[in-house]
């Protein structure tokens, strides 16, 4: 099992959209659509933001998005706000109860 | 509420055993209900890692990477689930985090997190 991959950074202005992106394999990101996305602030624990690849929890905002194409998964921020500045990671199943992480992304807001 | 809270030793002696316990609150384990009970980490600076989950009939998952020396196992009269990881290196080093995960396989309840430190 090696950790799906995530760009180390991305940017992006108040008001505007910003993609995640995280790429495993057939076995797992583009094997089922079990895929979801946390949020990180400094020092707190993870918040899920995303899950079943398209799915939103009960209070999160309807700005985050999420979607996938084969193997690669996206997580897509609209109208980006300064709160919204944090580590985001996303996670897939990997087959056999198993679960993997990406390497997590450095969103910053400018 | 479904709340969790990580409890434990924050030192650690290299190739000794990690143990920390989970302790739920606002939901009974033994009820079931599709949800897993798991453990991810977190080196300092480093992304996020799954080490298992166990359910409430004792089935437990772990990652390969980890599964020679991590055990997890429950406790449904104390409500209380627990991370055995043996033979310990500074690379175990970590914030640990207690969660639950619902059937479909993704996490929807966080503990705070614990840190412990392997070191001599």
């Amino acid at each position: 099992q090696s950790a799906l991959t995530q760009p180390a950074s991305v940017s992006g202005s108040p008001g505007q959209s910003i993609t995640i992106s995280c790429t495993g394999t057939s076995s797992d990101v583009g094997g089922y659509n079990f895929v979801s996305w946390y949020q990180q602030h400094p020092g707190k624990a993870p918040k899920l933001m995303i899950y079943d690849v398209i799915k939103r929890p009960s209070g999160v905002s309807n700005r985050f998005s999420g979607s996938k194409s084969g193997n690669t998964a996206s997580l897509t921020i609209s109208g980006l706000q300064a709160e919204d500045e944090a580590d985001f990671y996303c996670c897939s199943y990997a087959g056999s109860s198993t679960l993997i992480f990406g390497g997590g992304t450095k969103l910053t807001v400018l | 509420q479904v709340q969790l809270q990580e409890s434990g030793p924050g030192l650690v002696e290299p190739s000794e055993t990690l143990s920390l316990t989970c302790t739920v609150s606002g939901y009974s384990i033994s009820s079931g209900s599709g949800y897993y009970w798991g453990w991810i980490r977190q080196p300092p600076g480093k992304g996020l890692e799954w080490i298992g989950s166990i359910y409430h009939s004792g089935s437990t998952y772990y990652n390969p990477s980890l599964k020679s020396r991590v055990t997890i196992s429950i406790d449904t009269s104390k409500n209380q689930f627990s991370l055995k990881v043996s033979s310990v290196t500074a690379a175990d080093t970590a914030v640990y985090y207690c969660a639950r995960e619902p059937g479909d396989y993704y996490v929807d309840v966080w503990g705070k997190g614990t840190t412990v430190t392997v070191s001599s």
